[in-house]
């Protein structure tokens, strides 16, 4: 559902379920999406990157699907473990102008909770 | 191998003070970058250095905030005439060729101002 400041949204799923995490991004021109996972007390790790060229790639254990139309992205997570448990990110750049570097744009994040 | 290293990990210092936040990226990549992510929030771009040049300070808040990158490799982000406001979790990330390439984050620096 929708949040705002610290109300994040939330995922709670059982070990072993898969879980999709979603996120909408309102940059038309965006042309490479990264998904971050956040442990409390840690950086953004890298999960996995996808560019608009694609609209499915796989990792290990991840999913990511990209859906230009209506700007949709999302991350599977197949057989989800406890310690998947953090706060994921999804983040945004774009190539206009030819100025392409690591200016993320960053979605408000997602809680995911996975109970033993 | 080594991952980003920032020094320190905690910071508290009183407002008004002046405070420098460290980075070591991971060794080669040419492109360093300094994010804050507040209490809840995603983390917000602050500077991008592409070698030793700021190639984009548009994140920077105000001129209170100052970045360098002398040689290439190290970064220091410089605070000056810390406000309340200042307090957040500043990342820095480094990535190989800057380019539609991932961003490695270190675990960042929490500063508090009192």
């Amino acid at each position: 559902g929708e949040s705002v400041g610290l109300h994040l949204p939330t995922l709670s799923v059982q070990e072993g379920d898969n879980s999709i995490i979603n996120c909408a991004y309102s940059n038309s021109a965006s042309d490479y999406f990264i998904w971050y996972k956040q442990e409390s007390g840690k950086g953004p790790q890298f999960i996995i990157d996808i560019r608009s060229n694609m609209d499915k790639r796989q990792g290990q254990r991840v999913t990511v699907l990209l859906n230009k139309t209506v700007k949709h992205l999302s991350l599977q997570i197949a057989a989800t473990q406890p310690g998947d448990s953090a706060v994921y990110f999804c983040a945004e750049t774009s190539n206009a102008g030819g100025t392409s570097y690591g200016k993320l744009t960053f979605g408000q994040g997602t809680i995911l909770t996975v109970h033993p | 191998g080594a991952g980003v290293s920032q020094t320190p990990s905690n910071k508290v210092t009183e407002k008004g003070k002046y405070v420098e936040l460290r980075c070591d990226p991971i060794s080669g990549h040419t492109a360093l970058y300094w994010y804050r992510q507040s209490l809840g929030q995603g983390p917000e771009f602050l500077i991008y250095f592409q070698g030793t040049g700021a190639a984009d300070d548009s994140g920077l808040p105000n001129d209170r905030f100052f970045a360098v990158r002398p040689e290439g490799s190290v970064s220091t982000l410089k605070i000056q005439r810390t406000e309340r406001g200042d307090s957040a979790v500043y990342l820095c990330a480094s990535s190989l060729k800057g380019y539609n390439s991932p961003l490695h984050f270190g675990n960042g620096t929490r500063l508090t101002v009192t």
